[in-house]
């Protein structure tokens, strides 16, 4: 799986844009970018994924370079709550891991009042 | 519907005694994952079960740890003879079968602490 570099710490003042890069520039063609995060003491959240186009949930948006070499993860109305570890992981077809993913360092982003 | 489970949530153990940790999956998904996280640590794959497959254990870190799965559903992580370096929140995941897309679901995690 190609390997993702994230800032280690990120702030946010609430109700602003928390815009969350990474990069993943030996990403391959079949390879999706996920965002996970995890708040303190529990487990890792799902948030959102994408091939090659924005995606955009509930939760967050996610923006893809046109060379697929960088993303950013933006939640739009950032909140306390939002205080997390932001994991950025790229992953491929599977291995004889399945879908295991490969957690990096994250960023952690805090949120303040 | 019910999340991911996991227990106990909390467990202190002596070194040299084993533990079991309990997953109980999302009702349906056919793959379950065991990780663990050291203080401070990203998450460390240990290992992968897919329906009735042989699970690969390819992240065991050694052969004192050993998980089976039952019946599909409910997995049972063993550590034999702990030492103080698996101190460590041990979590669960799940998810449907083998789309490439789909996401993993955690558990709240084991806090297993070796004294």
């Amino acid at each position: 799986d190609a390997k993702t570099t994230q800032p280690p710490s990120m702030d946010c003042a609430e109700g602003r844009a928390a815009n969350l890069p990474c990069n993943h520039s030996t990403i391959s063609g079949n390879e999706y970018v996920y965002w996970y995060r995890q708040i303190h003491s529990q487990g890792p959240q799902y948030i959102i994924h994408g091939l090659k186009n924005n995606e955009t949930n509930e939760m967050a948006s996610l923006i893809i370079t046109e060379d697929r070499k960088s993303s950013t993860l933006i939640l739009p109305h950032a909140t306390l709550r939002d205080t997390a570890v932001y994991y950025c992981i790229v992953r491929s077809k599977p291995s004889n891991s399945g879908y295991a993913l490969n957690f990096g360092k994250g960023t952690s982003l805090l949120v303040t009042p | 519907g019910a999340g991911v489970s996991q227990s106990p949530s909390n467990k202190v153990t002596e070194k040299g005694k084993d533990v079991e940790l309990r997953c109980d999956p999302i009702s349906g998904h056919t793959a379950l994952y065991w990780y663990r996280q050291s203080l401070g640590q990203g998450l460390e794959f240990l290992i992968y079960f897919q329906g009735n497959s042989a699970p690969d254990k390819s992240g065991l870190p050694s052969d004192r740890f050993s998980a089976e799965r039952t019946g599909g559903s409910v997995s049972t992580l063993t550590i034999q003879r702990t030492q103080q370096e698996d101190s460590a929140v041990y979590l669960c995941a799940s998810s449907y079968s083998t789309g490439e897309t789909y996401e993993q679901y955690f558990g709240p995690g084991t806090r297993l602490t070796v004294t």
